[in-house]
């Protein structure tokens, strides 16, 4: 079965430091990693996915297959980068999200 | 354009009672998912449907039941709340077919007390 691991549950950098949210995977198909961002009183939504190879709000993140990683960074952090971010894989024949237990990130000022 | 709509935003429960969560999207979307989000557990599937008339179990699919006799309505009910389904439940929302990017579209929550 998939499984999406984010080991840290809370995460503080100081505003213009770099920051870097970890996420692991194990799925035995090609995978179709996400990471989703939930600002406060805000629903959910899509930050960025690896397949676009993008860079959104200065976030990027690189898939790993050697390592099964797929970590999320930004240079300089801004304090309106404060949020839970969320890993995510995509499986099934719904395409359904298996979401990573979360990272609640705190820019400091 | 609404996107996905999710009533009540709040509800206490008794142990024992039962209670139906509506979930509206208006953009003509297939695939259809419950999640309810638990703090230190992230996301985790309740139930979802790829179509009218179609539902299927997802990860923790105990203690729900959910039907999609609309395509633009998933509804959520509880049968018998318990303390354990204290949470944050979200709707979510995707389209099918090429084109799919796999982008879920989540409504606002829906905070359920069971005392």
């Amino acid at each position: 079965a998939q499984r999406v691991t984010q080991p840290e549950k809370l995460l503080s950098v100081f505003k213009g430091a770099p920051v870097e949210l970890k996420c692991n995977y194990s799925y035995s198909g090609s995978p179709e990693l996400f990471w989703y961002v939930q600002y406060s009183r805000q629903r959910l939504q899509l930050l960025l996915r690896h397949i676009s190879r993008e860079s959104i709000k200065g976030f990027t993140a690189d898939l790993n297959k050697g390592e099964t990683s797929f970590h999320l960074k930004k240079p300089f952090a801004q304090e309106e980068d404060s949020a839970m971010y969320y890993c995510a894989l995509l499986s099934g024949s719904a395409r359904q999200l298996t979401f990573g237990s979360g990272t609640q990130l705190t820019v400091l000022p | 354009n609404a996107g996905v709509t999710q009533t009540p935003k709040f509800r206490v429960l008794k142990t024992g009672q039962s209670m139906t969560l509506l979930c509206a999207q208006d953009m003509n979307h297939e695939y259809m998912y419950w999640y309810r989000q638990d703090p230190g557990m992230g996301l985790r599937l309740i139930h979802y449907s790829v179509g009218e008339g179609t539902t299927a179990k997802g990860e923790v699919p105990d203690g729900y039941n959910v039907s999609r006799l609309k395509k633009q309505n998933f509804l959520l009910g509880l049968e018998s709340a318990a303390p354990s389904q204290t949470s944050v439940y979200f709707c979510a929302s995707s389209y099918f077919g090429t084109g799919n990017t796999g982008e879920l579209f989540f409504g606002e929550g829906s905070r359920l007390t069971v005392l």
